[in-house]
């Protein structure tokens, strides 16, 4: 059982380098989500998608894009990557659907990622 | 929109006391209820959920939380925590009948001491 398996564990980029961090869930899961997480600010949720195709932003969506082609991959693509943007990224699954009552979130292990 | 606070980013506590966490929740419509943990340098796993029924739930480790929709929380509570306990406890909510976007707190660290 792999779960939800987020690559690369850590990494360090330069100011302006672009990067995708990369989420692969084996659950069949609608829902996935990126959320980052900094100190005293808990998790905060970047972009979510509620199936293949279908996208959306969440509270911190400025400076990530992704897409969502297939229903086991959902990379977040950093496009010009600065200093605020060091921090801990989590990719995060579920079943989705109104109504849905099991609503728990699989998390990765989280990228740790600095830009200097 | 819903929003959570933990009103104590650190709570110490000595090992075989009991602990309360503190999550307060704001939304216009119903609402799931969750509790993650996160232990060090890893990913945040379910704790515990409230989603409808009985208000008081309970996980496998001995954690308990209660619902109070008049008080709008969520506390987690713990008769007699372990070293093994240490860790960081997120609250989050969801709005029900809608997609599962989770809405987190800020997060409490336990610090079990000896």
């Amino acid at each position: 059982n792999a779960g939800v398996t987020q690559t690369p564990k850590f990494q360090v980029l330069k100011t302006g380098q672009s990067m995708t961090l990369q989420c692969a869930q084996d659950m069949n899961h609608e829902y996935m989500s990126w959320y980052r997480q900094d100190p005293g600010m808990g998790l905060r949720l970047i972009h979510y998608s509620v199936g293949a195709g279908i996208t959306d932003q969440g509270e911190v969506p400025n400076g990530y894009n992704v897409s969502r082609s297939t229903t086991e991959d959902f990379p977040l693509r950093l496009l010009s990557a600065a200093p605020s943007q060091t921090s801990v990224y989590f990719c995060a699954s579920s079943y989705s659907g109104v109504g849905a009552r099991n609503t728990e979130a699989f998390f990765g292990q989280g990228t740790r990622l600095t830009v200097v | 929109a819903q929003s959570v606070t933990q009103l104590d980013s650190q709570v110490p506590v000595f090992e075989e006391a009991p602990v309360e966490l503190r999550c307060n929740y704001s939304s216009s419509v119903s609402v799931y209820l969750f509790w993650y943990v996160q232990y060090p340098n890893q990913g945040l796993q379910l704790l515990l959920k409230y989603l409808s029924g009985s208000t008081l739930v309970e996980s496998i480790n001995g954690f308990e939380a209660e619902f109070n929709k008049s008080q709008t929380s969520f506390h987690l509570r713990k008769p007699s925590v372990h070293i093994s306990d240490t860790a960081e406890y997120f609250c989050a909510v969801s709005a029900r009948g809608a997609t599962n976007k989770l809405i987190f707190g800020t997060g409490t660290l336990l610090a079990v001491q000896p």
